[in-house]
């Protein structure tokens, strides 16, 4: 039982547009929703998150988007870079607290120059 | 400042065979976990600790075992390695925060 979801494996863009990465949950205890960026050979990072009471979350050129009603959030990346070619994982808590993180399969993202 | 360190990075295992996988943080986080990742599943959370002397089991426990004696140290322990335990293993600890995560350890068990 998938409860956290991306279905899109891989995604290509050119540099300067705009990469829109998906991710559907089933589990409405979630209340905490992170994404993970992962390059290979390496640790995921953190790159931005949004509680349930937002629909939006802005960080420089990455910014989250929650619909609750739909149990979908999107992560938007504009301009696209290079550098941003990477897994993006989708996560969710029941927690505020982020703690029991619920991972989706992940989105390999590639961002052609 | 090195934040969360796993060793050893590579392992190769023979089936029925036991290791443990080293952990360590130096940010003074109570709280550590391990994952695993597989191709298709992304990561899955194996096992937790708030604190020192405290454990729980996440969505994938069977076939490992932990510990916590010290707020640094989180070993993850595999009694009898299985093949289904190929995977890379990830070590995460969070403060007030998100969670941070180290390089990871790839595991093979033949």
């Amino acid at each position: 039982d998938q409860q956290v979801k991306q279905n899109s494996p891989s995604l290509s863009v050119q540099e300067g547009r705009i990469s829109i990465l998906n991710c559907d949950y089933t589990n409405s205890m979630f209340d905490y929703f992170l994404w993970y960026k992962k390059y290979p050979a390496e640790g995921p990072t953190f790159l931005i998150s949004i509680s349930s009471i937002k629909d939006k979350n802005e960080d420089g050129r990455f910014t989250v988007f929650l619909n609750k009603s739909a149990k979908h959030l999107s992560l938007h990346i504009v301009p696209s870079q290079p550098g941003d070619s990477a897994v993006y994982f989708c996560a969710a808590s029941p927690e505020t607290s982020g703690s029991r993180l619920t991972f989706g399969e992940g989105t390999q993202l590639t961002v052609n120059p | 400042n090195a934040g969360v360190t796993q060793t050893p990075k590579f392992q190769v295992l023979k089936t029925g065979q036991s290791m443990t996988l080293q952990c360590a943080q130096d940010m003074n986080h109570e709280y550590m976990s391990w994952y695993r990742q597989d191709p298709g599943m992304g990561l899955r959370l194996i096992h937790y600790s708030v604190g020192a002397g405290i454990t729980d089991q996440g969505e994938v426990p069977n076939g490992y075992n932990v510990s916590r004696s010290t707020t640094e140290d989180f070993p993850l322990r595999l009694l009898s390695a299985a093949p289904s335990q190929t995977s890379v293993y990830f070590c995460a600890t969070r403060g007030t925060g998100e969670l941070f995560f180290g390089e990871g350890s790839r595991l093979t068990v033949l």
